[in-house]
């Protein structure tokens, strides 16, 4: 079976506080997508990384920083120095050839992280 | 902006009705992938399509269709609503990673 787990529902805060969202995943794919997407209250879902299974570098664009760790099966994502506008629902999500379609847009998706940044 | 259109943003109806919602892929997108955004149920695949084609299937019912159209668009057709098919239906894009539109908030009364 394939599975995303986000353990934290809620996360609060205090501006320019580091944050770690954690993103934990299953599968028996050898070759799958790793994603993270933003919803702020807006709603819209906005992309923010992919990340595929044989890629295990690290990535940082600005304040935000992702760590892909295949022996523990966890996608986690950093924001340094949180901002207010940091504000949304955080989705970790997976994508493996066996979900059918021969595509990467047939997503599983976490249930998501709710992240509160006040200032 | 994501280039991915959806119409109608927000839609009210009642139960036992029939809704149609619309979604325009970014310029050059063969593919329309359609998603439910429910509380209960977090984000769920509904169904791909691939120029024209039905490619994958995930937890769609089957009071709901969809198809792809020549020039690319896509309708998801929901019928004989509920009150627990209230929710925000996205419609998506590629190649790569997958590109949201705004999404259809549905709400059923």
């Amino acid at each position: 079976a394939q599975k995303v787990t986000q353990a934290q529902t809620e996360i609060s805060v205090v501006e320019k506080e580091d944050v770690t969202l954690d993103c934990v995943y299953e599968t028996r794919d050898t070759t799958y997508y790793l994603f993270w997407y933003k919803q702020p209250p807006s709603g819209e879902l906005v992309f923010l990384i992919r990340r595929n299974s044989f890629d295990e570098q690290n990535e940082i664009s600005g304040r935000y920083s992702w760590n892909f760790q295949k022996s523990t099966s966890s996608f986690n994502f950093t924001i340094t120095a949180s901002q207010v506008v940091d504000s949304a629902v955080y989705f970790c999500a997976l994508s493996a050839p066996s979900r059918g379609g021969g595509s990467q847009g047939n997503l599983i998706f976490g249930k998501g992280t709710k992240l509160s940044v006040k200032p | 902006d994501s280039g991915v259109t959806q119409t109608p943003k927000h839609l009210i109806t009642a139960t036992g009705q029939r809704v149609t919602l619309r979604c325009s892929p970014r310029s050059g997108d063969l593919s329309v992938y359609w998603y439910q955004q429910s509380l209960d149920q977090g984000l769920q695949f509904l169904i791909h399509y691939y120029n024209g084609e039905e490619r994958a299937k995930g937890n769609i019912l089957e009071r709901f269709s969809a198809q792809q159209f020549p020039d690319l668009h896509s309708e998801l057709n929901l019928s004989s609503l509920e009150l627990g098919d209230s929710a925000l239906y996205f419609c998506a894009s590629d190649p790569g990673e997958l590109f949201f539109g705004e999404g259809s908030r549905l709400t059923v009364l």
